[in-house]
């Protein structure tokens, strides 16, 4: 498998402008969270989706932050406008959380990472 | 609500020498616990994990156990490698949630 895919891998844009943050899921998991990485705040949750559906954004940190997952094999992290404050490490994660889970037994559903999508905003 | 707390960095080393990197939890019910590592310039990656109590995860000479009554997932292994040289994160994720629960990181750091 190849794993969870993002891209770009890194990205250098100025301060206003749309910056689109993409990622290519595990095939058949049907979770996928999206993380921000900083040295000051370490790992944060964004926001993670169930099967297409947001779930929880909770962790979107303003409305210059948007996510969407059209289909099951690709969502998109979008900052408009940028600014520098937003300078991080983004990374994409999935797992696969089976139906019934809870009758079925334990399931753990560990994450699996990309390998991040570094951003810096000048 | 649930959080988790690691020990803190950066943890310098010898080569060959014994590792043990902190880690406890609070959360309601029975978490499964996990110790993963990201080394530099890539994302996180699973190391081990355990699903219960006095369960024992090991991979790569990393063990860590469950233990319930001091809520704690310590890290450890009997000799390092320069190779190891990387951030290790403990985790939580209850069972009938997707939630991560992420400790903020031990840097470790093995010198020659």
């Amino acid at each position: 498998d190849a794993g969870v895919i993002q891209s770009p891998r890194h990205e250098v844009t100025e301060m206003g402008q749309e910056v689109t943050l993409r990622c290519k899921p595990i095939s058949g998991h049907n979770s996928l969270f999206w993380y921000r990485q900083t040295m000051m705040r370490g790992l944060e949750l964004l926001i993670y989706f169930n099967n297409n559906v947001p779930i929880d954004d909770s962790g979107m940190p303003e409305d210059r932050f948007s996510a969407k997952m059209p289909n099951a094999s690709f969502s998109t992290l979008k900052i408009q406008p940028s600014e520098p404050r937003d300078s991080a490490v983004y990374f994409c994660a999935s797992s696969f959380k089976s139906r019934g889970s809870l009758l079925a037994g334990l399931n753990t559903g560990e994450l699996f990472f990309g390998e991040g999508s570094r951003l810096t905003v000048l | 609500g649930d959080s988790v707390t690691q020990m803190e960095g950066p943890v310098t080393l010898s080569e060959e020498a014994f590792l043990t990197i902190n880690c406890t939890y609070t959360a309601t019910g029975y978490p499964s616990l996990f110790w993963y590592v990201q080394y530099p310039g890539e994302g996180l990656q699973l190391l081990l994990k355990a699903t219960k109590a006095d369960d024992k995860g090991s991979n790569k000479g990393f063990e860590a156990t469950y233990r319930k009554e001091t809520t704690s997932f310590h890290l450890e292994k009997g000799s390092v490698q320069v190779s190891d040289s990387a951030v290790y994160f403990c985790a939580l994720k209850r069972n009938y949630g997707q939630n991560f629960v992420f400790g903020p990181g031990t840097r470790l750091s093995v010198l020659p």
